[in-house]
């Protein structure tokens, strides 16, 4: 089935540095990914969605400057937290569409900002 | 403005019996519903999903069933087995490579 990598799983990084989350879709071609943030035991939120070859789509509220996404080929999705704060201390999760009607998930990447 | 709603933030139930979590959703559009399974610090597995214009939907000892005219739909897990406990988020999509919207999850308990 519809596989997608996501790297890290987890990272801690200090306040006003920059980290860069991968999502590879490892069997299929991801023509669009979609990014999901998770606030403890709260909904997925989504934030962003990208399409392989354009600018992001990004949701109401979410700072595209903050969030940076690239979808530079069909099998690779980044976002890129700039200049992190510990607010944006989350569970952050890609999901692309496959073949069936249930769209494949990343593992997630837990991020901590200190 | 919640789209999908899942009312019941827990559910306890005794290994062997059923489970039945609920969602409720507001949009009509919607052209699929699907139910998803989360452990913590886990990506949420697809489950089971139907579409809008049925009303069940099986897969061994899931099943969902769908009353659009109650915007309403339920997940039925028996028999209920300790494994199945997690987190459980209803979601639905209109067609096309469109985002998942999600309700809040229920937290099943299958206690042995």
């Amino acid at each position: 089935g519809a596989v997608v990598s996501q790297h890290p799983s987890r990272v801690i990084c200090k306040s006003g540095t920059s980290v860069k989350i991968e999502c590879r879709s490892l069997d299929f071609q991801a023509t669009t990914m979609f990014w999901y943030r998770q606030f403890p035991k709260k909904s997925l939120m989504l934030m962003a969605t990208s399409n392989e070859g354009s600018k992001a789509t990004y949701e109401q509220g979410v700072e595209k400057d903050k969030f940076l996404i690239n979808h530079a080929s069909l099998t690779l999705s980044t976002l890129t937290v700039t200049s992190a704060h510990p607010e944006d201390s989350s569970f952050y999760i890609c999901s692309a569409p496959g073949t069936g009607d249930g769209y494949t998930f990343g593992s997630g990447t837990r991020l901590t900002v200190v | 403005d919640q789209q999908v709603k899942q009312n019941s933030p827990s559910l306890s139930v005794q290994e062997g019996r059923i489970s039945i979590l609920n969602c409720d959703y507001t949009n009509s559009m919607f052209d699929y519903f699907l139910w998803y399974k989360k452990y913590p610090a886990e990506g949420p597995t697809f489950l089971i999903s139907i579409s809008s214009i049925k009303d069940k939907n099986e897969d061994g000892r899931f099943t969902v069933f769908l009353n659009k005219s109650a915007k309403h739909l339920s997940l039925h897990i028996v028999p209920s087995q300790p494994g199945d406990s997690a987190v459980y988020f209803c979601a639905a999509r209109k067609l096309g490579n469109t985002p998942l919207v999600f309700g809040k999850g229920t937290r099943l308990s299958v206690i042995a």
